[in-house]
């Protein structure tokens, strides 16, 4: 099977930066994935990592280890607008290349 | 916009009605799904079809009925409802691709219908 954990509630202040972490466990691994969503709306796509390394775009970057079965997201220059549940999200292999996703990371950015 | 519209976005139902759930994707997807959202749990996926074939049931129960007329639709029947079922449901789709084995490419999702039962 598969399980992915991730913090449940972060705070952070406004202009700083924040990393958000994934484990997951899973028996046979085709990416990841992070998604955004705000409160009453849908859920969004920010990044997908498939190999080792870091995958930057703008102020967000998300970093995948295989071999840890561990991802970051980090947010930088934070705003206010910045303040959602942020979705990490497993596909793999034995799941018919389905997604799984992690309960999610509540984030408020507070001034 | 995400190009996936979900009507209704908000219902009130008893456990005896019946009603359904509607998704509608204008981005020429090819695979389409059903999630549930419930408070502090993670994104439950209900049911999907690929190429207008349901492909998997996550052992849903009965009181659950999808229906996907064509690729661009996916219904979700309710029928006596119980009211754990109260939740934010989720319809996406994707573009489903192969390469060396099967998978998705990312999803992308409607705003959902947040249910509330009696």
């Amino acid at each position: 099977g598969q399980n992915i954990d991730q913090p449940t509630e972060m705070t952070a202040t406004e202009g700083a930066i924040v990393q958000i972490n994934c484990t997951y466990q899973t028996s046979g691994f085709n990416g990841l994935f992070w998604y955004q969503q705000h409160a009453g709306e849908a859920p969004t796509f920010l990044s997908y990592n498939v190999l080792d390394g870091l995958e930057e775009k703008g102020r967000f970057s998300s970093f995948l280890s295989r071999s840890k079965g561990y991802s970051y997201l980090l947010l930088k220059e934070l705003q206010m607008k910045d303040s959602a549940s942020y979705l990490c999200a497993v596909r793999g292999w034995n799941q018919g290349g389905k997604l799984i996703f992690g309960q999610g990371t509540e984030l408020s950015v507070k001034p | 916009e995400t190009g996936v519209t979900q009507t209704p976005r908000h219902l009130v139902m008893g456990m005896t009605n019946k009603k359904s759930l509607k998704c509608e994707q204008h981005l020429g997807h090819n695979a389409m799904y059903w999630y549930k959202q419930s408070a502090k749990k993670p994104l439950e996926l209900m049911f999907v079809y690929s190429l207008e074939e349901r492909v998997e049931n996550n052992s849903v129960p009965s009181r659950f009925s999808p229906e996907c007329p064509n690729s661009s639709h996916l219904f979700l029947h309710l029928h006596t409802l119980q009211p754990e079922d109260s939740a934010l449901y989720l319809c996406a789709s994707s573009q489903d691709l192969w390469d060396r084995g099967r998978y998705h490419e990312k999803l992308f999702f409607g705003s959902g219908t947040q249910l509330s039962v009696l």
